[in-house]
């Protein structure tokens, strides 16, 4: 069975760009979150979704949008980007409250 | 809010040693607790979980004990291996949110040697 896949796997962007991340769930799984590791430290939660609705949001500035389509895949965007939105970008899923799998991640460069 | 600290790395041990790696945590209410692993280059894989006091969670020669008098969830191996290096993440899940959210420790890297 495929697990959490995500796009692309590195990604350079300019300060001030936009970019969209992308993340498919394990087959069966309805919640995806999201979450960003910077370097050296633990992941971060931005947001997570079930059924196609926000059910949860982390400290993040409203640069951070998501959504989930209904095949329950999701792009995170950000806008505006900074030097410090560079990170690892992780997608996990889910059933809903249980056991998350992750993807391997999208590592996003700013300069 | 809920967090989650770990003992600091890199901790390097020879192999076949002994391994403890300290996780305390702070919440509201019963998270359930888990260990991940994050080889060089990879996302999280999960290493084990608990979901209740006392209870013991286990993989791959792995254990880690749910102590709610202490507020902690320390990881120890009895031998490790070269392959065991990697940089391992304490989380627990919200009780209160309903989202699933997982808090993250810091992490810490373990180096073995042969």
């Amino acid at each position: 069975d495929a697990g959490v896949t995500q796009s692309p796997t590195h990604l350079i962007k300019t300060r001030g760009q936009q970019v969209t991340l992308r993340c498919s769930p394990i087959s069966g799984h309805k919640s995806v979150s999201w979450y960003q590791q910077v370097l050296g430290q633990g992941p971060q939660f931005i947001f997570q979704y079930y059924e196609k609705e926000e059910r949860g949001r982390g400290n993040f500035p409203d640069r951070f949008s998501a959504r989930q389509f209904p095949n329950y895949s999701s792009e995170l965007n950000v806008n505006a980007l900074l030097l410090g939105d560079s990170a690892l970008y992780l997608c996990a899923s889910s059933t809903g409250t249980g056991e998350a799998f992750f993807g391997q991640g999208t590592r996003l460069t700013v300069v | 809010g809920d967090s989650v600290t770990q003992m600091e790395g890199p901790v390097t041990l020879s192999e076949e040693a002994f391994l403890t790696i300290n996780c305390t945590y702070t919440a509201t209410g019963y998270p359930s607790l888990f260990w991940y692993v994050q080889y060089p280059g990879e996302g999280l894989q999960l290493l084990l979980k608990a979901t209740k006091a006392d209870d013991k969670g286990s993989n791959k020669g792995f254990e880690a004990t749910y102590r709610k008098e202490t507020t902690s969830f320390h990881l120890e191996k009895g031998s490790v291996q070269v392959s065991d290096s990697a940089v391992y993440f304490c989380a627990l899940s919200e009780f209160t949110s309903n989202t699933g959210k997982l808090i993250f420790g810091q992490g810490t890297t373990l180096q073995v040697k042969p």
